[in-house]
């Protein structure tokens, strides 16, 4: 089946610093991934979308100049926390939309857990 | 506004018992409607889907039915194992694939 993996799967930061996540599909190319948030015992909370070659689409709320989000090619898609502070912290997990004969999917990759100290 | 609302965990049930897990949506028009999963340490997976009103989406003996009067997607499954032990989600589909997820039901079978 198709694989989505992320990079790195934990991080630990000084707050201030700036983060990158990387989103890889790893058997297919996508033109579209999507971004979520997961805090402890809750629901993935859509960030953002991110399109191959053009500007990713934030969700309401989500501040596009604290996540910085490049989808540069059809396999890779980063995020990019600036600034990190404490509240930042969180489950940062990535999908990649597959839209094929049998319909529209989306793989999700195993997330990256971020702290920022 | 769009939302999902899912049945608040944890459920613990014993092997072999029936398991229901109640989802519903508020949503304008007739969106996809999902059920993923999250076993302990993986990723993500979708279980099944229903596209359209009375579609009923089914897999690993898992079911729900999409039912536009009572605006719910509830999960059921006849005989649980102790290997479906994971977090149960509801989402809702939207325009350019967007998913919007429920807060997440945590399933534990012992046996």
């Amino acid at each position: 089946g198709a694989v989505v993996s992320q990079h790195p799967s934990w991080v630990i930061c000084k707050s201030g610093t700036s983060v990158k996540i990387e989103c890889r599909s790893l058997d297919f190319q996508a033109t579209t991934m999507f971004w979520y948030r997961q805090f402890p015992k809750q629901s993935l909370m859509l960030m953002a979308t991110s399109n191959e070659g053009s500007k990713a689409t934030y969700e309401q709320g989500v501040e596009k100049d604290k996540f910085l989000i490049n989808h540069a090619s059809l396999t890779l898609s980063t995020l990019t926390v600036t600034s990190a502070h404490p509240e930042d912290s969180s489950f940062y997990i990535c999908s990649a939309r597959v839209r094929g004969g049998l319909g529209d999917t989306q793989y999700f990759g195993p997330g990256t857990r971020l702290t920022v100290l | 506004g769009d939302s999902v609302t899912q049945m608040e965990g944890p459920v613990t049930l014993s092997e072999e018992a029936f398991l229901t897990i109640n989802c519903t949506y508020t949503a304008t028009g007739y969106p996809s409607l999902f059920w993923y999963v999250q076993y302990p340490g993986e990723g993500l997976q979708l279980l099944l889907k229903a596209t359209k009103a009375d579609d009923k989406g089914s897999n690993k003996g898992f079911e729900a039915t999409y039912r536009k009067e009572t605006t719910s997607f509830h999960l059921e499954k006849g005989s649980v194992q102790v290997s479906d032990s994971a977090v149960y989600f509801c989402v809702r589909g939207s325009t350019l694939g967007r998913l919007y997820f429920g807060r997440g039901t945590q399933l534990t079978v012992w046996p």
